[in-house]
């Protein structure tokens, strides 16, 4: 069965630092986004991307965060220079249009 | 202000009973729901979805009743194992049109089966 991976699972850096989490969403899928779960909270959704363009973000997708598609099989979330409010699980998700979104496992980053 | 809402944080259940998990919504123009599971450590696991035109859907073990009028999601699971021991998510399928849609997710619910 087709599934969403990310890398790595467990990010640590110190506070100012640039992070890329890296993301392969499922191969025939259109649609990708990235949510983020701070402990003990909710998901929440940080940005969607389609036909290589961001087509909605929430107000937590500042300018330090962006997204990249630099190839046919990676989706990527930068954020330029880490906070320590930034400590979260971070989630990829895929879907093929307006359904079912296949999240990946998640990659756990600590900001120190 | 709009949000998706659940009205309790914890169920515990026995082994072979049935699980109710309830969600409000408060937007009346949302059109799709869905239901995550989400274990310790892992990304949400799609369950079921319901689109506004539909009252009940059926799946394996697991029915998704939406009321409109009071703006209610519910999700059932029979004969409830330990291994649907997790936190479960209803989620709103809120986009700004088109093709563009995000996911807003409720607080969750922790339900745990009692062997």
């Amino acid at each position: 069965e087709p599934e969403v991976t990310q890398t790595p699972s467990h990010q640590v850096t110190q506070m100012g630092q640039e992070v890329i989490l890296r993301c392969v969403p499922i191969s025939n899928h259109l649609y990708f986004y990235w949510y983020r779960q701070i402990l003990g909270q909710k998901v929440e959704f940080l940005v969607s991307f389609y036909n290589n363009e961001i087509s909605e973000k929430s107000e937590i997708f500042d300018d330090q965060f962006s997204v990249e598609r630099p190839d046919g099989s990676n989706f990527t979330l930068k954020i330029r220079s880490t906070k320590l409010e930034d400590s979260a699980m971070y989630f990829c998700a895929s879907s093929w249009a307006s359904d079912e979104q296949f999240f990946g496992p998640g990659t756990r980053l600590t900001v120190l | 202000g709009e949000s998706v809402g659940l009205h309790l944080p914890t169920l515990s259940v026995q082994e072979g009973d049935n699980s109710i998990i309830n969600c409000a919504y408060s937007n009346s123009a949302s059109d799709y729901f869905i239901w995550y599971k989400q274990e310790s450590g892992k990304g949400p696991q799609f369950i079921i979805d319901i689109r506004s035109n539909m009252d009940k859907r059926q799946g394996q073990r697991v029915t998704v009743l939406l009321n409109k009028t009071v703006k209610h999601l519910s999700l059932q699971i029979a004969a409830t194992q330990p291994g649907d021991s997790a936190v479960y998510f209803c989620a709103e399928n809120r986009g700004s049109g088109g093709s563009n849609y995000k996911l807003t997710f409720g607080k969750g619910t922790l339900l745990t089966v009692n062997p």
